[in-house]
This record gives structure tokens, C-alpha cells and sequence, in this order.
């Protein structure tokens, strides 16, 4: 069964930084691209960032793009998001989501984690 | 960037009845169209992808259509645990890949 879990989410402050964490099991996470996804409060889903299954290529939406590093440990099947300079509009839950098809960017998302609430505020 | 619309924002109906949501993309995205279920508290479930096949598991009830830029994803007898809002994403140009608004489907 394949699993998902985030972590490193919490409170922070404007202009603070956070690392966030998917610990993933029951597929061989080397094969397989993968892509966080965010939700504000209340709103809908926000695409964020995408990496490849070897971590050579790595993507971003223009709201996050040169203040998140999206990056991968193959050898301890995790995904992360380093988020800097952290904004009061980054407030959401922050999914993590693998792709369907292994060995591609197909960027369809067939599992997904339960979610680890970012929180910005002063 | 593609603009995904869905409508309705909130669709009304009771157990039984079919439920229709649309979406329509700014530019051409072909078949690449998925959609998503998410119940509250919960995360996404993709139910279709690229326009008309169903993921693994979900129920033969729901079914998508369409090419180019107008897409349905269809319920054809609505059952209780399928109160939820559905969500398309487009995949053909990115990035970024984008999400529809979102279609509430309540009693």
C-alpha cells in the first residue's frame, strides 16, 4: 500500500523559513516524480512544485519560484520543500503527491499524503 | 498559463439523481484533463484521467468526457458517500499545472 506522510509544518512568521518533509513507502519512490500541492483555508487546490524521479529537473509555480527548493533522497525515499522568506499568502495545507505513471512527467496524481498545515503569521 | 472553469460553483441535488460538472479550458489542453474528489478534511482522490479513464478502484458511476477545451465529468446516480467538491487539472502546459475552482456537490 502506498503511503505518504508529511511533515515539518507549524506556525511561523513572516520572512521565517521551513522545511517540509514526505516520507513515502510501498512503491519504489526512484521511479516515480513527484509534486506538492497546496491548499489555503476555505480555498482550492494550488499546484507548487514538481521534481523528477532522479531529481535532475525540478519545477515551480511563479509564486514560489527562487524563494522554495524542491528536492528528493532516493536512498531514504523522501521528498522535501524548503521554503523561504515565508508570506502570509503561503498559509495552507501542503500536500505531497506522486504521479501515476512511473518513469515519466506525466503530472497525473494518484496518491497523496493526508497534508501538514503551514501556518504564517506574526 | 491555462485557465481551467468549472461550473457550477455548487450543484444541489439529492441521492440518486445525476450530476453534471463542467470544465472548460482557456486553450486547447487535447485529452489531458484529469479530475479530483476531495471530501472535507480529506486529500484529493483522482477519479479520471486524461478526459475519460477512471482511475484504479473508482466506481464505474462516474464517468469523464470531452477533447479541446469543454469537458464533463459525469455521476449518474448519485450516492451519499459521493458529497463532495471535484476538482480538473490540466497537464498539457506547464509549468504551471492549474486546477479549476472547484464544483461543490451537495444535498
Amino acid at each position: 500500500e502506498v503511503q505518504l506522510l508529511e511533515s515539518g509544518g507549524g506556525l511561523v512568521q513572516p520572512g521565517e523559513s521551513l522545511r517540509l518533509s514526505c516520507a513515502a513507502s510501498g512503491f519504489t519512490f526512484s521511479n516515480y516524480a513527484m509534486t506538492w500541492v497546496r491548499q489555503a483555508p476555505g480555498k482550492g487546490l494550488e499546484w507548487v512544485s514538481a521534481i523528477s524521479a532522479n531529481g535532475d529537473g525540478t519545477y515551480y509555480t511563479d509564486s514560489v519560484k527562487g524563494r522554495s527548493t524542491i528536492s528528493r533522497d532516493n536512498s531514504k525515499n523522501t521528498l522535501f520543500l524548503q521554503m523561504n522568506s515565508l508570506r502570509a499568502e503561503d498559509t495552507a495545507v501542503y500536500y505531497c503527491a506522486k504521479v501515476l505513471t512511473p518513469s515519466s512527467m506525466n503530472m497525473v496524481f494518484d496518491d497523496w499524503g493526508q497534508g501538514t498545515l503551514v501556518t504564517v503569521s506574526s | 498559463e491555462v485557465v481551467l472553469t468549472q461550473s457550477p460553483a455548487t450543484l444541489s441535488l439529492s441521492p440518486g439523481e445525476r450530476a453534471t460538472l463542467a470544465c472548460r479550458a482557456s486553450q486547447s489542453i487535447s485529452n489531458y484533463l484529469a479530475w479530483y474528489q476531495q471530501k472535507p478534511g480529506q486529500a484529493p482522490r483522482l477519479l479520471i484521467h486524461d478526459a475519460s479513464n477512471r482511475a484504479t478502484g473508482i466506481p464505474d458511476r462516474f464517468s469523464g468526457s470531452g477533447s479541446g477545451t469543454d469537458f464533463t465529468l459525469t455521476i449518474s446516480s448519485l450516492e451519499p458517500e459521493d458529497f463532495a467538491v471535484y476538482y480538473c487539472q490540466q497537464r498539457v502546459t506547464w509549468p504551471p499545472l492549474t486546477f479549476g475552482g472547484g464544483t461543490k456537490v451537495e444535498i
